[in-house]
């Protein structure tokens, strides 16, 4: 079974500091996504990783893969207060390798930005 | 941009009782889901659709639940013999193609209330 991990779960930080978020995952895995999720809404596409090593950026947010170590992180520069959300990250579950693969979601982290 | 629209924003249904959720996937998309996420929780797959049928479906996905595209826009989700445990957020989802770098596109969702 597919277990995907998130730390911290909640995170309260000032604007102007940076901090990462951590995404262990369990089993091999050919797709890593990152969502922003802002209270009672939907789920926003931030990031699709790919192959190990894979980093992107938009913005503040930067986000890398290591499949090796099945570890997803979420690198927030500068944080300002429009970044306040919970951030989930998500693994492609691949149970047959040729249909519509679920997503298994992590937690979630809850990220306050403070003034 | 093209986004997935679910109807209805909220629906309140006597425990026992039938529902259905609607979803119309963006249009050039070929792979369908749903998706739940009981308040504050993690996001849940329940199952994926491709090709008019059932491509992968979670142990949450059980007999009382069903999918559906009845025409060639909408896409469907029925929940038998609701109980209180379902409610929950329902998120529909759909995506362009299985080997791509593009990522799942959610719906606001549905707030299915069962009392």
């Amino acid at each position: 079974e597919l277990k995907v991990e998130q730390n911290p779960l909640f995170l309260s930080m000032q604007e102007g500091k940076n901090y990462t978020i951590y995404c262990n995952y369990s089993t091999t895995s050919d797709r890593l996504y990152w969502y922003r999720q802002d209270p009672g809404k939907s789920l926003e596409s931030l990031f699709v990783l790919l192959s190990n090593g894979a980093v992107k950026q938009e913005g503040r947010l930067m986000a890398s893969l290591d499949t090796k170590a099945r570890l997803s992180t979420l690198h927030i520069t500068a944080a300002v207060h429009d970044l306040s959300a919970t951030y989930f990250c998500a693994v492609s579950t691949m149970y047959s390798g040729g249909g519509a693969d679920g997503l298994t979601f992590g937690k979630g982290t809850h990220l306050i930005i403070q003034p | 941009e093209p986004e997935v629209t679910q109807t209805p924003s909220h629906q309140v249904t006597q425990m026992g009782q039938e529902v259905i959720l609607r979803c119309v996937p963006i249009s050039n998309h070929l792979y369908f889901y749903w998706y739940r996420q009981i308040l504050g929780q993690k996001v849940e797959f329940l199952v994926s659709f491709y090709n008019n049928e059932i491509s992968e479906k979670s142990e949450i996905f059980d007999d009382q639940f069903s999918v559906e595209r009845p025409d060639g826009s909408n896409f469907t989700l029925k929940i038998r013999s609701t109980k209180l445990e379902d409610s929950a957020m329902y998120f529909c989802a759909s995506s362009r193609g299985h080997h791509s770098n593009q990522p799942q596109h959610f719906g606001d969702g549905t707030r299915l209330s069962i009392l």
